[in-house]
């Protein structure tokens, strides 16, 4: 399998509380995306990166925020949990746009109560 | 209107049977069109590309029709590990990024 992990696997918090989940990746792929996967609405693209530093938002990326510093992190912050954004949320990574498919880490479950 | 519509099922089908699932996109500028599979809270996995030609691998067989903005994903000899929920998968031309389907879903009964 691609070497793309993400952290936490499971996480619970408090509506109002910063929380920050990392995507980390050892293929060396230009692009990296961060999706958000809820019941009838399918997986939904909140924030992708085509390189160091250069981020670009998605369809629903209001109280999401990411940054790459390096081309093997890609992290998302949730500025002030709610409990809309209690979903689960996959990392994906690319070597290009168009042709090439996805490979996706394993998904962090997290729950804002 | 939706990037992608899929039929969300479920399909339930015995071993051995055909089943086809379609799947329309509506922007026709769209290049690139994939189905991924994806297992009970596991993480969406490609299946296949689909190419204009129409391509099989194995029991697989994917199809695309431009002029109907559909693409369709026929699965031959069902088998018990066929059990999942079948994405459908297009570029949106010009964007960055793949639209993803809500899924299919399907359960091969023995």
């Amino acid at each position: 399998d691609a070497g793309i992990t993400q952290s936490p696997r499971h996480k619970v918090t408090e509506t109002g509380t910063p929380v920050t989940l990392r995507c980390h990746q050892t293929e060396n792929h230009r692009y990296m995306y961060w999706y958000r996967q809820d019941p009838g609405h399918g997986l939904r693209l909140i924030h992708y990166s085509y390189g160091v530093k250069d981020t670009d938002k998605g369809e629903v990326s209001d109280g999401y925020s990411v940054s790459r510093s390096k081309t093997e992190d890609f992290l998302l912050t949730l500025e002030s949990a709610t409990s809309s954004q209690t979903s689960v949320y996959f990392c994906a990574i690319s070597e290009g746009q168009g042709h090439y498919g996805y490979t996706f880490g394993s998904g962090t479950r997290l729950t804002v109560v | 209107r939706k990037e992608v519509e899929q039929d969300p099922g479920p399909f339930n089908v015995p071993e051995g049977a055909t089943v086809a699932f379609n799947c329309t996109y509506s922007n026709s500028a769209s290049q690139s069109f994939f189905w991924y599979r994806q297992d009970c809270r596991k993480e969406p996995k490609l299946l296949m590309s689909v190419y204009s030609s129409g391509n099989e691998d194995g029991r697989f067989t994917a199809q695309l029709n431009r002029a109907s903005q559909y693409i369709s994903l026929l699965i031959r000899d069902s088998k018990l590990s066929d059990s999942a929920t079948y994405l459908c998968v297009v570029n949106g031309a010009g964007a960055n990024n793949l639209f993803f389907g809500t899924g299919t879903r399907l359960t091969v009964i023995p």
